[in-house]
This record gives structure tokens, C-alpha cells and sequence, in this order.
């Protein structure tokens, strides 16, 4: 069965230090891959996708980029955050062939301080 | 452009009562709609789907919605509440655009359960 994973699960950073979270999925293979961003208050918002290794569309300009390394791996990162990078962040991935069913990590929540 | 609203933030019912989430969209062709649940800390679980077909959709625990084309609307319901389903709900529709399919989220309904 397919597994996705999320980490860290919650991770504390200062104001202008660098930012890396991971998104890994097994049991699939070439999925789409996708990072949400959850702010207090708000709903999820679409960061960035991935339809294939090396292939990156930005849905929103910000302080972030992605990368994806390997085909079931999906990197989030920053070079420096800012306050307003708090939130919720989620990785999701849909299989090819059928790929308007997203399925969800448990997601790991970033403080800004 | 496409979009959905959920028009209530907060909800509050009595444990035993029926529940009603409200959901409209604006998309253009036929949607793919979606009903997800956040319990506080953790990801999303997918309740229920709607592709094609009928369209009053039956969903895990005991959740159903009713796609209504006339409307634009995917209302969430359950006969009656449980104290466990207080959480947070996200209605989502799926756009295809660029080779896949983007979920466009509303923007939550919180459900409180009273005892």
C-alpha cells in the first residue's frame, strides 16, 4: 500500500534562517506531488507541484521553492524565512493515470519566530 | 475563475443532532468535488468524493453530500453528530490544468460538538 511521510512534524526557526522540510512516498511510482500551505485561519492554499523528477510549477510568488530530487521525493525550501512563512504545510500525491484524488501527509507545522 | 466558499466558519451543534456544512463552487465544466476532515495537528482524510453519477454521495462515518448542479453546491450532512466528529472541514474541487488536477480548497467550516 502507499504511504506518504512528512518530517520534521514540527520544527521552530528564527527569522531569516534557512528552511528544508521533506515529503517522501512509497509504494508508487512517477506520482504527482504537491506542497499546501495551511495559515491560521485560512484554508489550504496550493504552493507547488510536481507532475515529474525535476519539474516545478509555482502556483503563488513567495518566499519559497521546491525541488524534487528524486521521483518520490519532494523538498520545500528557503533561504531565508520570513514571519509570515508560519503555517501548517502539507504534502500531497496523486497516482498518474488518476490523478484528481490527492492523498494527504500528517503535514508538519512550522512556527517563525 | 474557479473558486469555493464555505460561508460558515464556525459551527456549533449539540451532540445527537443533525449537521448540515455548506459548500459552493464556481467552476466552468463538470467538477470533481471533494469533502475532507482535519482533526487539530494532522492531515487530511478524505470523507467522501464526487466524479459523476448519483448524486447524493455516501461517505465514511456516516457522512453524505448532495451535489446540486442548479446550485453549485456539495453539501456536507449527517444524520447525527458525534462528539469524535468535531474537527475541521474543507470542501475542495478539482481543476485540471498543466497535466494534473489542483485541488482548490474553501476555506473551512470548524465544527464544535457540545455534549
Amino acid at each position: 500500500s502507499q504511504t506518504i511521510h512528512q518530517w520534521p512534524a514540527t520544527l521552530v526557526q528564527p527569522v531569516g534562517s534557512p528552511l528544508s522540510l521533506e515529503c517522501t512516498v512509497e509504494g508508487t511510482s512517477n506520482p504527482n506531488l504537491y506542497w499546501y500551505r495551511q495559515a491560521a485561519g485560512r484554508g489550504l492554499q496550493l504552493l507547488f507541484y510536481s507532475v515529474g523528477i525535476g519539474q516545478i510549477s509555482s502556483e503563488v510568488p513567495q518566499n519559497l521553492s521546491a525541488s524534487r530530487p528524486q521521483d518520490r521525493q519532494f523538498i520545500l525550501s528557503s533561504k531565508k524565512l520570513l514571519l509570515s512563512d508560519s503555517g501548517f504545510y502539507l504534502c500531497a500525491w496523486s497516482v498518474l493515470q488518476d490523478s484528481y484524488e490527492q492523498y494527504f501527509g500528517p503535514g508538519t507545522r512550522l512556527t517563525v519566530t | 475563475a474557479q473558486s469555493v466558499t464555505q460561508p460558515d466558519i464556525h459551527i456549533t451543534v449539540s451532540e445527537g443532532a443533525s449537521l448540515e456544512l455548506r459548500c459552493n463552487y464556481s467552476y466552468g465544466a463538470t467538477p470533481y468535488l471533494f469533502w475532507y476532515v482535519q482533526s487539530p495537528g494532522q492531515g487530511l482524510q478524505l470523507l467522501l468524493k464526487y466524479f459523476s453519477g448519483d448524486t447524493l454521495v455516501q461517505g465514511i462515518k456516516g457522512f453524505e453530500a448532495e451535489f446540486k448542479r442548479s446550485q453549485s453546491s456539495f453539501n456536507l450532512r449527517k444524520p447525527s453528530v458525534h462528539w469524535s466528529d468535531a474537527a475541521e472541514y474543507f470542501c475542495a474541487v478539482g481543476a485540471y490544468g498543466s497535466g494534473t488536477y489542483k485541488y482548490i480548497f474553501g476555506t473551512g467550516t470548524r465544527l464544535k460538538v457540545l455534549a
